[in-house]
């Protein structure tokens, strides 16, 4: 399997743009997750979703973020508008109920900065 | 609200020397503890998952530990290397009724061995 799959990998854009960050979680995962990792406050959960509901969106920090996942094999990450403090490396993983661990997996990030 | 911490913040070793990590965590109600390693602009890899009902997991050099009474875990590194260089992170799966919970990551123990 190729793992999660994110892009862009990078991702540099003006304030007040739209930015859309993309996931693709390994074949058959039935749980899928989104975090922004910044160097002050580390890993944050924003949401995740079960069989493409979407469970706990706590972490979404404000309206300007918002989470689709369409179908099973892919989900987005909307900031709109984006501002200079949501400059991070925003990971999508994936995990499998059916293993009873929950072991997640990370795709390799997308690295956003809003100037 | 649980809390995950992590010490050191850094940590440099010479190779070949044996090392522990820390972790401790605020709320001894959790599901299971993961230990991730991440290599710098890189996502995190899995190293070991402990699950709430045992006290150790191993995997080559690594032995992670927990001991949930006392809200503790330690990864240690047997014979470092200089590939062993990167950040690792701890993180908590929490118990909440009716979905399998978050993961509530530490800021990380970035580790350097020096050949």
């Amino acid at each position: 399997d190729a793992g999660v799959i994110q892009s862009p990998r990078h991702e540099v854009t003006e304030m007040g743009q739209e930015v859309t960050l993309r996931c693709k979680p390994i074949s058959g995962h039935d749980y899928l997750f989104w975090y922004r990792q910044t160097m002050m406050r580390g890993l944050e959960l924003l949401i995740y979703f079960n069989n493409n509901v979407p469970i706990d969106d706590s972490g979404m920090p404000e309206d300007r973020f918002s989470a689709k996942m369409p179908n099973a094999s892919f989900s987005t990450l909307k900031i709109q508008p984006s501002e200079p403090r949501d400059s991070a490396v925003y990971f999508c993983a994936s995990s499998l109920r059916g293993t009873g661990a929950y072991e997640q997996y990370f795709g390799p990030g997308t690295r956003l900065t809003v100037t | 609200k649980q809390e995950v911490t992590q010490i050191p913040a850094a940590l440099s070793v010479p190779e070949g020397e044996n090392l522990v990590l820390n972790c401790s965590f605020t709320d001894s109600a959790i599901y299971n503890l993961q230990w991730f390693r991440q290599d710098p602009g890189k996502g995190l890899t899995s190293l070991l998952l402990i699950q709430s009902s045992q006290r150790e997991q191993t995997s080559g050099r690594l032995n992670a530990s927990l001991d949930k009474s006392s809200g503790r875990s330690t990864l240690y590194i047997a014979a470092s290397q200089p590939g062993d260089s990167a950040t690792y992170l701890c993180a908590v799966r929490t118990r909440s009724g009716g979905s399998q919970g978050n993961l509530i990551f530490g800021k990380g123990t970035k580790l350097s061995v020096k050949p």
